[in-house]
């Protein structure tokens, strides 16, 4: 699985867009990205994938630039209960993920 | 469609004994998998059946480690001679071959070995 790249930490304020990058340059040709977020003390949770195309599901936005050796999960009003650890994974179909550090994102009143 | 379960949600051991966690996944997802999260780290991947077939394990997985899914439903990890090391959060999860990009994590097992 190709790794992934993401900064340790990050902040936003409340009812803000929360823009969260990662970078996977060495991403191959049939490597989906996925972003898991994981509040605390719970189990990791799904929010959304893709391929190369952009692609928004009710939790969020996903952009993947056109070389896909980056992309960014965007909440677009970020709310106290967003705070959580996101995770950005690359891999093929089934198998299992591969998680990083992934970046502490923390939302402020 | 109650999500994934484990059981028990916390457990305190003792060096040296064996210890068991269960898995029960969503109903009809046929894949589950096993991870261990230790403090301030990522989840990391320990097993994967299809059904009631092991068809991957990580090296993370020592001999004192054995997981089971009899009948392709719930799965069992059983630790043997704990180690301090072993003190973690134990992680289930599962997907179905409709949805196979997404895996249902429970909400995990945290061992802490004394």
């Amino acid at each position: 699985d190709a790794k992934t790249t993401q900064p340790t930490s990050m902040d936003c304020a409340e009812g803000r867009a929360a823009n969260l990058p990662c970078n996977h340059s060495t991403i191959s040709g049939n490597e989906y990205v996925y972003w898991y977020r994981q509040i605390h003390s719970q189990g990791p949770q799904y929010i959304i994938h893709g391929l190369k195309n952009n692609e928004t599901n009710e939790m969020a936005s996903l952009i993947i630039t056109e070389d896909r050796k980056s992309s960014t999960l965007i909440l677009p009003h970020a709310t106290l209960r967003d705070t959580a650890v996101y995770y950005c994974i690359v891999r093929v179909g089934a198998q299992k993920l591969v998680f990083g550090q992934g970046t502490r994102l923390t939302i402020n009143p | 469609d109650t999500g994934v379960s484990q059981d028990p949600r916390h457990k305190i051991t003792k060096r040296g004994q064996n210890v068991t966690f269960r898995c029960d996944p969503i109903s009809e997802h046929n894949r589950l998998y096993w991870y261990r999260q230790t403090l301030g780290q990522g989840p990391e991947f320990l097993t994967y059946f299809q059904n009631e077939a092991q068809l991957e394990k990580s090296r993370l997985l020592s001999d004192r480690f054995s997981a089971e899914r009899p009948k392709g439903s719930f799965s069992t990890l059983e630790i043997q001679r704990t180690e301090q090391g072993d003190s973690a959060m134990y992680l289930c999860a599962s997907s179905s071959a409709g949805t196979i990009y997404e895996q249902y994590f429970g909400p995990g097992t945290r061992l802490t070995v004394t």
